[in-house]
């Protein structure tokens, strides 16, 4: 399995409601990343886990939360979102701290 | 064709042509780059990657050279197909578990 499989593939949510982004690998990556990609830009480093903790948080708001449940596993919990959030949130494994990443194929998530 | 990535964010090539997509990167320090193909509803897939202690690297059509005088990338494409047409970024690598992308360079390939 050569995959970083994400899902939802699209998600449309309320400013009151709590939802969570869900991300898997199974290529025995150790360090799993979340970024945010709005349209028509380059993506954004939110979050870093690197052996299931978490390393870097880029100044990203509290209405973000990372989890690392397992070395397969990551989510990203999400909670009283504002319109602006609205964004593609992708997901990215690497083998170790210096190699490319690979990307999953993103949430497309929509705040209402 | 040729871009200058940041100040011409489309490059329109006819199949067949050669490409050469920008990228100006902002650290002096960074030392591991890597070329990314973005196509719509996909999230960016790897193409090549070169570290600070090179200056070229081919790949299967594609070659990256790295002028760390100036701080600046390129991708090559040769023989350009249609399938080629997508969004390409740079990132820099600045650090342990850092990549920060460029603005990107959308590759438009005419039949």
């Amino acid at each position: 399995d050569t995959e970083v499989t994400q899902t939802p593939k699209h998600l449309v949510m309320g400013m009151t409601n709590k939802k969570s982004l869900k991300c898997e690998q199974h290529m025995g990556h150790r360090a799993m990343y979340w970024y945010k990609q709005k349209a028509k830009k380059p993506p954004e480093l939110m979050f870093v886990y690197s052996y299931e903790k978490l390393s870097i948080n880029e100044s990203v708001p509290s209405r973000f939360s990372p989890e690392c449940p397992n070395s397969s596993l990551l989510n990203l919990h999400l909670h009283a979102l504002q319109p602006e959030d609205s964004a593609l949130y992708l997901c990215a494994s690497s083998q170790d701290q210096d190699s490319g990443y690979t990307f999953g194929s993103g949430t497309r998530l929509t705040v209402v | 064709g040729e871009s200058v990535g940041l100040h011409l964010p489309t490059l329109s090539v006819q199949e067949g042509d050669n490409s050469i997509i920008n990228c100006a990167y902002s650290n002096s320090a960074s030392d591991y780059f890597i070329w990314y193909k973005q196509e719509s509803g996909k999230g960016p897939q790897f193409i090549i990657d070169i570290r600070s202690n090179m200056d070229k690297r081919q790949g299967q059509r594609v070659t990256v050279l790295l002028n760390k005088t100036v701080k600046h990338l390129s991708l090559q494409i040769a023989a350009t197909q249609p399938g080629d047409s997508a969004v390409y970024f740079c990132a820099e690598n600045m650090d342990f578990n850092k990549f920060y992308f460029g603005s990107g360079t959308k590759l438009n390939v005419k039949p």
